[in-house]
């Protein structure tokens, strides 16, 4: 079984500022990880994904996360936050559906980051 | 450019009645889903099918039932509607069994009264 946790349900940072969004991730498998976005009114977009090559990830827009495993850890970064970042963020972990050999996501509940102007 | 497209953007409906949730990708892709999304708990899984006629139940079936005629269509219906079925439901669709990204629709957010 898979679960994964975000451990703020909203953050709110100033443009121009550090972001960080919080992962942690439980599978009986060998992961993999994803970030999606969600901006308003819009379906989800994949922000990145953590396959188990490079342990540091870049995605769209500015966004990097690393996997650490000794962690079980997934967080989401940024150097300097924008105006567009404002969405709502879900982490997300993968896992084998053994009767067919295919791939399920199950995703953490979402962290909201509002940007302070 | 990929492309999901869900039926309705909004959708009110009376307790009791039958209610069907189209969705259709333009991508060729095998495997197609149907989350739900509430506040606080993310997005559940519904059903997903990885072939025409194919179907799984996913972690939250109770009440729905699903329909793949078509490779480019996965329909959702609610037999009955309650009011516990107020959300937002999202299509998703995937290429392949060993690629990960899922493309998403915009949502249908419906409402039971």
């Amino acid at each position: 079984a898979q679960s994964v946790t975000q451990l703020d349900s909203h953050v709110s940072v100033s443009e121009g500022t550090p972001v960080l969004l919080r992962c942690n991730y439980s599978s009986s498998y060998s992961p993999s990880l994803f970030w999606y976005v969600q901006h308003p009114n819009k379906g989800l977009q994949l922000l990145l994904k953590y396959t188990s090559a490079a342990t540091l990830v870049k995605g769209i827009n500015g966004f990097e996360a690393e996997f650490k495993k000794s962690e079980t850890s997934f967080h989401l970064t940024k150097p300097s936050a924008h105006m567009s970042d404002a969405a709502e963020y879900f982490c997300v972990v993968s896992a084998f559906i053994s009767n067919f050999g295919n791939e399920k996501l199950t995703f953490g509940t979402g962290t909201r980051l509002t940007i302070i102007p | 450019d990929v492309k999901v497209t869900q039926s309705s953007r909004y959708l009110v409906k009376r307790t009791g009645e039958k209610v069907f949730l189209e969705c259709v990708q333009d991508m060729d892709h095998e495997n197609m889903f149907w989350y739900r999304q509430d506040p606080g708990l993310g997005l559940r899984l519904i059903y997903f099918s990885y072939d025409v006629k194919m179907k799984e139940k996913g972690d939250i079936p109770e009440g729905y039932s699903v329909s793949r005629e078509k490779k480019e269509r996965f329909s959702l219906i609610l037999e009955s509607a309650s009011t516990n079925q107020t959300s937002m439901y999202l299509c998703a669709s995937q290429s392949g069994r060993w690629t990960y990204e899922q493309y998403f629709g915009p949502g249908t957010r419906l409402t039971v009264t």
